[in-house]
């Protein structure tokens, strides 16, 4: 079964930084999809940024960019110029060619310092 | 427009009671889901309907029946709520089963049982 860890339970990051949040995962399958949600203190759910895998180029979203080292099987999440409003609670995501769910990881809760 | 709506969006109520969530997306997605954040934000799929059929069923307890009277809509009946059923639920829809296809999400019922 696939599974998805977040080893960071919080991270801190100060305002007009950069901070990178990890994520691993299992997987025996060669096609899928990553995927970062956020979700700040309104428990919106927020898509962030994806990832196909059988591309190599890394995906960005302006200040999101991510690392996605396929063999190592790790998909990092890379916030640059940090904004207050970027604090909230990062999922990282699996969603695989069978019925589409998508595999969540633990969260890393993420703060912005002024 | 609310792309993916859930009413209510609190639930207080007490054990043994019977509840339902509603959700109802205007994308036009052919696929819907729920699920699960538990009190330590660990996000898990119940259920996915496609085109008003069971896809996905994540050994739910049978107290829980989800119902799709259209492609637009996906409810969630729960008979005789524990204490254990108290989360965050969230309703989600894609256009499709397939793996590449983003999962926009409601914003969540908090559903609290007394």
């Amino acid at each position: 079964a696939q599974t998805v860890t977040q080893s960071q339970p919080e991270m801190s990051v100060q305002e007009a930084e950069t901070v990178t949040l990890s994520c691993t995962y299992d997987t025996s399958e060669s096609d899928y999809y990553l995927f970062w949600y956020k979700q700040p203190p309104s428990r919106q759910m927020i898509l962030v940024i994806r990832q196909e895998a059988y591309k190599q180029q890394n995906a960005t979203e302006n200040r999101f960019s991510v690392n996605f080292q396929k063999a190592a099987k790790s998909f990092s999440l890379k916030i640059s110029d940090s904004q207050l409003g970027d604090a909230a609670m990062y999922f990282c995501a699996y969603r695989h060619n069978q019925g589409g769910k998508l595999i969540f990881g633990q969260g890393t809760e993420l703060s912005v310092k002024p | 427009d609310t792309a993916v709506s859930q009413t209510p969006k609190y639930l207080v109520t007490q054990m043994g009671n019977d509840k339902s969530i509603k959700c109802e997306q205007n994308l036009g997605h052919d696929t819907m889901y729920w699920y699960k954040q538990d009190s330590k934000k660990f996000l898990k799929i119940m259920f996915s309907y496609n085109n008003k059929e069971l896809i996905i069923n994540e050994t739910v307890p049978n107290r829980f029946s989800p119902k799709s009277p259209d492609k637009a809509h996906l409810n969630l009946h729960i008979n005789s709520l524990e204490l254990g059923d108290s989360a965050v639920y969230f309703c989600a829809s894609s256009q499709d089963v397939r793996w590449w296809d983003t999962q926009y999400f409601g914003p969540g019922t908090r559903l609290t049982v007394l």
